[in-house]
């Protein structure tokens, strides 16, 4: 049973626009949530995260947006540029617990 | 730098063998984690240690096993009872609670295990 999905394996954007990545979660025990960043060959790196008790939050050109109702959560980059180009995954951590739980990630293109 | 240092980056071995991969950290971390990626597949957590010379079984422990000696060192053992090894491997470490307070994870460039 996956509890972190990422329905869009890829998404191709151009230099400049937005990009979304998106995430859904069916545990309501999920109370931090977590974007990571990973190039080929390369271990994930953090990139921004929300608590349960926000809807947003935003560091420099990246956003997360948090909707507890539906269970949604997103990751706007704007403007996108060539370096974002990367396997994104979404995380999740149940409340109290050791564990992140990772969705399977979506690969962002953005063409120059 | 601080950082955390997997190794070998690639590893090759034949069926049957057991292999372990190295973790090292010197970022002052108490929690060590690791986890396997398969191809569109996200991250699975296999064994994590909150402590030295503790740790436990995350959800695919089955057929690996891992010591903590020493706070910096946490090595992961493929064995031969692992049904299906070859994957990319990925440690991570975060400070003092771990995921519990903090939830951000740290990792290193990852090993890639191919059995033949």
């Amino acid at each position: 049973d996956q509890q972190v999905k990422q329905n869009s394996p890829s998404l191709s954007v151009q230099e400049g626009r937005i990009s979304i990545l998106n995430c859904d979660y069916t545990n309501s025990m999920f109370d931090y949530f977590l974007w990571y960043k990973k190039y080929p060959a390369e271990g994930p790196t953090f990139l921004i995260s929300i608590s349960s008790i926000k809807d947003k939050n935003e560091d420099g050109r990246f956003t997360v947006f948090l909707n507890k109702s539906a269970k949604h959560l997103s990751l706007h980059i704007v403007p996108s540029q060539p370096g974002d180009s990367a396997v994104y995954f979404c995380a999740a951590r149940p409340g109290g617990s050791e564990k992140l739980v990772f969705g399977k990630g979506t690969k962002l293109t953005v063409n120059p | 730098d601080g950082g955390i240092t997997q190794s070998p980056k690639y590893l090759f071995r034949k069926e049957g063998q057991n292999v372990t991969l190295s973790c090292e950290q010197n970022l002052n971390h108490d929690a060590m984690y690791w986890y396997r990626q398969d191809p569109g597949q996200g991250l699975r957590l296999i064994y994590y240690s909150q402590i030295v010379n503790d740790f436990q079984k995350g959800d695919i422990a089955e057929g690996y096993s891992v010591s903590r000696e020493k706070k910096e060192s946490f090595p992961l053992t493929v064995t031969s009872a692992q049904k299906n090894p070859t994957a990319f491997y990925l440690c991570a470490s975060t400070r003092r609670g771990g995921v519990r307070v903090t939830g951000e994870l740290f990792f290193g460039e990852g090993s890639r295990l191919t059995v033949l």
